[in-house]
């Protein structure tokens, strides 16, 4: 059974340019939730998603920052006119339907550097 | 804000169990304890959760005390591979899915 996956890894744009992070989460889950880390600091949360529903975008930033998660392929965390202050490593976690405590499992991340 | 207090940074003997703390004095009565750990540049990984019976898994011990203000991971045997930063997180179960709150966690050392 395979894991969370994200790609790119690693994905480098110059201030201005818009960064897409995708994620496909485990088998058999449907929900799906991004957290950012930046540079020596903890994992903070910032948008929670089922197929087709944003149900929580409380960590989201105001501006520049959308997500979305189709009927058919990967989740996507877009962020438009990027920033220096946007580097940093983007996790993607997956969990199954609510049916009590559902554990959340993590991707590899992308790290995504702004010049 | 995270609801729970760890120490910053604890080291190990390789071979030795790695006994790593957490506060939780605050929590709720449907709140579990969850650990995550993150090596250098992964993404954190699920070590256990529990709510307040102790738990044993192919990687770790939990032990919640009896009023639930806290809890120990215990990793039995420490290898140099666990060495990592340990999360511990309190999160509301059996409500649905909710974000995992990450605190500044343990940086575990584990020294040959």
């Amino acid at each position: 059974n395979a894991g969370v996956m994200q790609n790119p890894r690693h994905l480098v744009r110059r201030r201005g340019q818009e960064a897409r992070l995708r994620c496909s989460p485990m088998k058999g889950h449907s929900h799906v939730y991004w957290y950012r880390q930046l540079p020596e600091e903890g994992l903070k949360f910032m948008v929670y998603l089922q197929k087709e529903n944003i149900i929580d975008e409380s960590g989201m930033p105001k501006e520049r920052f959308s997500a979305e998660f189709p009927k058919e392929g990967p989740s996507i965390l877009r962020i438009q006119q990027v920033v220096r202050g946007d580097s940093a490593a983007y996790f993607c976690a997956s969990s199954p339907a609510p049916d009590g405590v559902e554990t959340q499992y993590f991707g590899p991340g992308t790290r995504l550097l702004v010049l | 804000d995270a609801k729970t207090t760890q120490p910053t940074s604890m080291d190990c003997a390789e071979g030795r169990a790695a006994n790593l703390p957490c506060n939780h004095s605050t929590i709720s009565g449907n709140e579990y304890v969850y650990w995550y750990r993150q090596i250098h540049s992964q993404g954190p990984q699920y070590i256990i959760h529990g709510l307040k019976n102790n738990e044993t898994n192919e990687m770790a011990s939990l032990i919640i005390t009896e009023d639930r203000k806290s809890s120990t991971l215990i990793l039995p045997h420490a290898t140099l591979r666990d060495t990592a930063v340990y999360y511990c997180i309190v999160r509301v179960g059996g409500s649905g899915n909710t974000p995992l709150v990450f605190g500044k966690g343990t940086r575990l050392s584990v020294i040959a």
